[in-house]
């Protein structure tokens, strides 16, 4: 059972490129989430979904976008890569309120910006 | 989601039990309290959660206070692998965006030989 799973697991991009943040889950989870930490700090949640073709922001959305076209993935895109998003990316899912409390993340995707 | 409040850091001696506190003193009756842990580089693991009732798990120990302003995360038999960021947070169980996953700081246990 692959959990939570996230490509790349590091990345170097320069100031101004775009990338794409894989992020699949095979647990049939309808809530899925996307966080960065930076160094010595807590996570910080990006984007987050409660299903397929629904998205919100979370605390810190700006310079990333999401889709939701299918249960299992979630990809986070970064469209001009700047220095202030050198970060650890993480990627979680978790069940539906009521079926279940516990949120799985994946094993996250370093990026440095430079 | 309600705030809590967590030390920054906290040592344990191995074999001994780590306790770690939470304030959240502003909790609403549907908000949880959810603990996850973070072991160096690697993601967020899920610990336990409860409402207002303690609970046990092969992991830990939760223990909430009557007015569920505070809490208490116990690890029984710390062990030198539960070094790691300990976070106390807390959210509602319904559905829709108030089901996303804030974390704070947490604390940073070090468990000593």
């Amino acid at each position: 059972n692959a959990g939570v799973t996230q490509t790349p697991k590091f990345r170097i991009l320069k100031i101004g490129q775009s990338m794409t943040l894989q992020c699949t889950q095979d647990m049939n989870h309808n809530y899925m989430y996307w966080y960065r930490q930076d160094p010595g700090m807590g996570l910080k949640l990006i984007y987050y979904s409660v299903g397929a073709g629904i998205t919100d922001k979370g605390e810190v959305p700006n310079g990333y976008n999401v889709s939701r076209s299918t249960t299992e993935d979630f990809p986070l895109r970064l469209e001009l890569a700047a220095p202030s998003q050198t970060s650890v990316y993480f990627c979680a899912s978790s069940h539906s309120p009521g079926q279940g409390a516990e949120a799985f993340f994946g094993q996250g995707t370093r990026l440095t910006v430079v | 989601d309600a705030k809590t409040t967590q030390p920054t850091s906290m040592d344990c001696a191995e074999g001994r039990a780590a306790n770690l506190p939470c304030n959240h003193s502003t909790i609403s009756g549907n908000e949880y309290v959810y603990w996850y842990r973070q072991i160096h580089s690697q993601g967020p693991q899920y610990i336990i959660h409860g409402l207002k009732n303690n609970e046990t798990n092969e992991m830990a120990s939760l223990i909430i206070t009557e007015d569920r302003k505070s809490s208490t995360l116990i690890l029984p038999h710390a062990t030198l692998r539960d070094t790691a960021v300990y976070y106390c947070i807390v959210r509602v169980n319904s559905g829709g965006s108030n089901y996303k996953l804030t974390f704070g700081k947490g604390t940073l246990l070090t468990v000593n030989p």
